[in-house]
Formats: structure tokens, sequence, C-alpha cells
């Protein structure tokens, strides 16, 4: 089966700018999970849908950061406006139920300078 | 809220040594463990997982870890690295009644000499 597709692989903007990542789960996957990886660091949730609906953002910084899942399949995630801290690698995840594992894109390299 | 903890953030080995990486995790009820790999330039990849039944689990490349629910601990060994097990190491956790949230530790990086 194909796999997690992430676009775009790699990313520079400037702080302030705006920026959307893209993500496509596997077919059939009702849960989708977006990762900030720092590096040096292990992977941060930033939001998990189950379907369209958020089950968690607890750790998005909502005042700069946005996601949604349209009809329950693709995913985007905006950062508006960026800051230098978020220079990280972004992590798409999708899991078909709970009790089975997750399996990750080859995330975005998202560089502000 | 549940955490996991990756003891060793660098491992350095000779290939043929014996590895054991530490995780623990802090959550009182069920939950599914994982451990994933990152090797240079590629993508998260499951080594191995546990759900339930027997506490020892064998993964791919002739890893395997043990769950000690006591312990709040599930290691990963392997009994003879190879240089390609060169990578970084996740441990994650998952648990039962919290909404399928999948929680990582901060990532071990093995280096094996060769």
């Amino acid at each position: 089966e194909a796999g997690v597709a992430q676009s775009p692989r790699y990313k520079i903007i400037e702080k302030r700018q705006s920026v959307a990542f893209w993500c496509n789960p596997i077919s059939g996957h009702a849960t989708l999970y977006w990762y900030q990886q720092i590096l040096g660091q292990g992977p941060k949730l930033l939001i998990q849908f189950q379907n369209n609906g958020v089950v968690d953002d607890s750790q998005l910084p909502k005042d700069r950061f946005s996601a949604e899942r349209l009809k329950g399949v693709d995913s985007t995630l905006k950062i508006q406006p960026a800051k230098l801290e978020d220079s990280a690698v972004y992590l798409c995840a999708s899991m078909r139920t709970a009790n089975t594992e997750a399996f990750f894109g080859q995330g975005t390299r998202l560089t502000v300078v | 809220a549940q955490s996991v903890s990756q003891h060793n953030h660098h491992v350095i080995l000779s290939e043929a040594a014996s590895l054991e990486l530490g995780c623990n995790y802090s959550y009182g009820g069920t939950v599914n463990l994982f451990w994933y790999v990152q090797y240079p330039g590629q993508h998260l990849q499951l080594l191995l997982k546990y759900f339930s039944g027997d506490p020892l689990v064998k993964g791919i490349k002739g890893f395997e870890a043990e769950f000690i629910k006591s312990k709040f601990s599930f290691n990963l060994r392997k009994p003879s690295v190879q240089w390609s097990d060169t990578a970084e190491y996740f441990c994650a956790v998952n648990a039962d009644n919290a909404g399928n949230m999948l929680t990582f530790g901060g990532g071990t990086r093995l280096m094996v000499k060769p």
C-alpha cells in the first residue's frame, strides 16, 4: 500500500512569513497526527485528528499554528507568522484504528531565517 | 499526561557489541508500546510493538524488547549490532484511554563503529 505522502520536502522562509504543509495519509486510516521534531529531540505531538475531528491540540501554538482535515482525508498544517524557533521537521503520521501502528511520512524540513 | 523517557541520548558501540536502550513511561493504565527507528535521511519506521500477550517481543533485524509492567519499562535489545544499525531510536507509548495519543521519548542516537 502507498505510504503517507507529505509535501513539500523542504521549505525555507523568512520570519513573519506564512507557510503551509500538506499530508495525504494512507487510505482508510482514521487517525492523523502532526508532529514537530526539533533537531536532537523526539517528535512532539502538535495535533491529532480522528477522521475530520480534532482529538487533541493541547500542544499546538494556536496563536500562529492552525490545522485542518477536511473530509477526513488530507490535512494541512499552517504557520502564520513563522518564528525562528519554528525551524524543525514537521512529520505527518496516520493510524488505521486504535491498537495498530502509526505510519510516518518523510517529513517537511522547515528553516526559518 | 503520559510521558516517555529515554535514558541514553548518545550511544557508541563497536560492531558485534550488545545493545540495550532504556525506555520508561509514566502511565498507570493499559499501554501499547513501540520502538521506531530513523536511519539517516529516512522516515520513521516501526521496529517492533507490544500490545498484549508475551512481554518479550521480537522485531525486525534481530531486535527485541521486553515489557516489564512493574518497572514501567520497555527496553530495546540486540545481542550483536552491525554498522547498518547506526540510526536514531525512539520509544513511543499509546495509552488505552488517552484518545489514541502517541507520545515519543527524546530518542537515542546510536553510532556503530565498523
